[in-house]
């Protein structure tokens, strides 16, 4: 089993749509969980972290549930701007320190 | 300007042959990480460094060598020991108060 994984995608969705990704990962050890978005042949930028309680970030919310081990991230009213790969990414403490272990991602396509 | 500089952006090696890939930063961040990123597969693991003169292996450590003689430079010897050196490569810094990390631009190296 892959110690984070997501559903590849594509996500082919209209502009203005809501959609959701989630995430699952293996290790009950994780202490920090983020989202990150990358685009096409460009490097990953962090997208928001997601805290225990929730967060919301403008159109973005994140949610984590320990218990079921699986972190989500919604969007509102898409935008064409929001087609990318958003990798779900997980934190752990190792003995040689922090430790983030990356999913493959997940590919969102907005369309008009 | 403060960020994560790598270059160069695009490398051509013939098979054989050790390559050097930059990594420099100049946001005072401690720890400094290099990924590869191949088609269809998460980030992986290659070195990591979080004071100067020290690193450690990551998850794919073999055919690879790094130095952390400054808290700026972090540089990455891609050997010919490495069977399969084509790739993304990324290099990350984090600061010493949270667990995100932040991404240069990446050096696409392709050897033939």
């Amino acid at each position: 089993r892959k110690e984070v994984e997501q559903d590849p995608g594509p996500f082919n969705v209209p502009e203005g749509a809501t959609v959701a990704f989630n995430c699952t990962y293996s290790n009950s050890a994780s202490q920090s969980f983020f989202w990150y978005r990358q685009d096409c042949r460009k490097e990953p930028k962090l997208l928001m972290s997601v805290y225990s309680s929730g967060n919301e970030d403008g159109r973005f919310t994140a949610q984590l549930n320990r218990a079921s081990q699986y972190i989500s991230l919604l969007i509102r009213d898409s935008k064409l701007s929001d087609s990318a790969t958003y990798l779900c990414v997980v934190n752990i403490l190792t003995g040689g320190g922090n430790k983030l272990t990356f999913g493959t991602g997940t590919q969102l396509k907005v369309e008009l | 300007d403060g960020g994560i500089t790598q270059s160069p952006k695009y490398l051509f090696r013939k098979e054989g042959q050790n390559v050097t890939l930059s990594c420099e930063q100049n946001l005072n961040h401690d720890a400094m990480y290099w990924y590869r990123q191949d088609p269809g597969q998460g980030l992986r693991l290659i070195y990591y460094s979080q004071i100067v003169n020290d690193f450690q292996k990551g998850d794919i450590a073999e055919g690879y060598s790094v130095s952390r003689e400054k808290k700026e430079s972090f540089p990455l010897t891609v050997t010919s020991a490495q069977k399969n050196p084509t790739a993304f490569y990324l290099c990350a810094t984090r600061t010493g108060y949270s667990y995100e990390q932040y991404f240069g631009p990446g050096t696409r190296l392709t050897v033939t």
